[in-house]
């Protein structure tokens, strides 16, 4: 079954803690990115890669780190997570870059910081 | 990215068709359609894209305007489980291209 699983699906951390947020996909798809997802402000795109060793900022990269040294993965790092990234993160995946591309997200990962 | 509009609410009885509109008078040649959905606690979906003319799958189904400004998805017989927040998303196609979601149309169904 074609799919994006991400892990953990909730987390609640402190502030200043290191985490990873894993993201994986089966379908062979270039093209990666993370959302995050907040009340009022819809989907938000953090980072985003077009193939391996490829990535590059989204509209609010502040905070977050992420690398992408195979193509199925694509982790999201928090180096020092703040209150203020407490969201709901979505990791997504599609082919290319096409304007027909189907887009596949995640179930995603409920973020909590204290 | 060229921006849609949509109503933030919709209400539709069970079995019924429901038709969910979406302005982007700013639409360019090489943007395409896209709809995706977003059901309780579940990350976004893709519905159904188009160009230009009509489209059709086994979710639903996507009216194009002549002139491209507008369109509308169209649910032909709603259920419980459609109940989602709707979003209607312009695409073009470039290396970069990445999918902006506006705040959506939230759709309740109703027995």
């Amino acid at each position: 079954e074609a799919q994006v699983t991400q892990n953990p699906r909730y987390l609640i951390t402190v502030t200043g803690k290191k985490l990873t947020v894993t993201c994986s996909q089966n379908m062979n798809h270039e093209y990666m990115s993370w959302y995050r997802q907040d009340p009022g402000l819809g989907l938000r795109q953090i980072y985003y890669s077009m193939n391996v060793e490829v990535t590059d900022k989204g509209d609010v990269p502040e905070g977050y780190k992420v690398s992408r040294k195979e193509k199925r993965n694509f982790p999201l790092i928090l180096e020092s997570p703040s209150p203020n990234q407490t969201s709901l993160y979505f990791c997504a995946s599609r082919h290319g870059q096409g304007g027909t591309d189907t887009q596949y997200f995640g179930p995603g990962t409920r973020l909590t910081v204290l | 990215d060229a921006k849609t509009t949509q109503p933030n609410s919709m209400e539709s009885n069970e079995e019924e068709p429901v038709h969910l509109p979406c302005n982007h008078s700013t639409i360019s040649g090489t943007d395409y359609i896209h709809w995706y959905r977003q059901l309780p606690s579940q990350g976004p979906e893709y519905v159904i894209h188009g160009l230009t003319s009509n489209v059709n799958n086994r979710m639903a189904s996507l009216a194009i305007a002549e002139d491209r400004k507008s369109s509308t998805l169209i649910l032909h017989r709603a259920t419980l489980r459609d109940a989602a927040v709707y979003y209607c998303i312009l695409r073009t196609t470039g290396t970069a291209s990445k999918l902006t979601f506006g705040t959506g149309t939230r759709l309740q169904v109703t027995l």
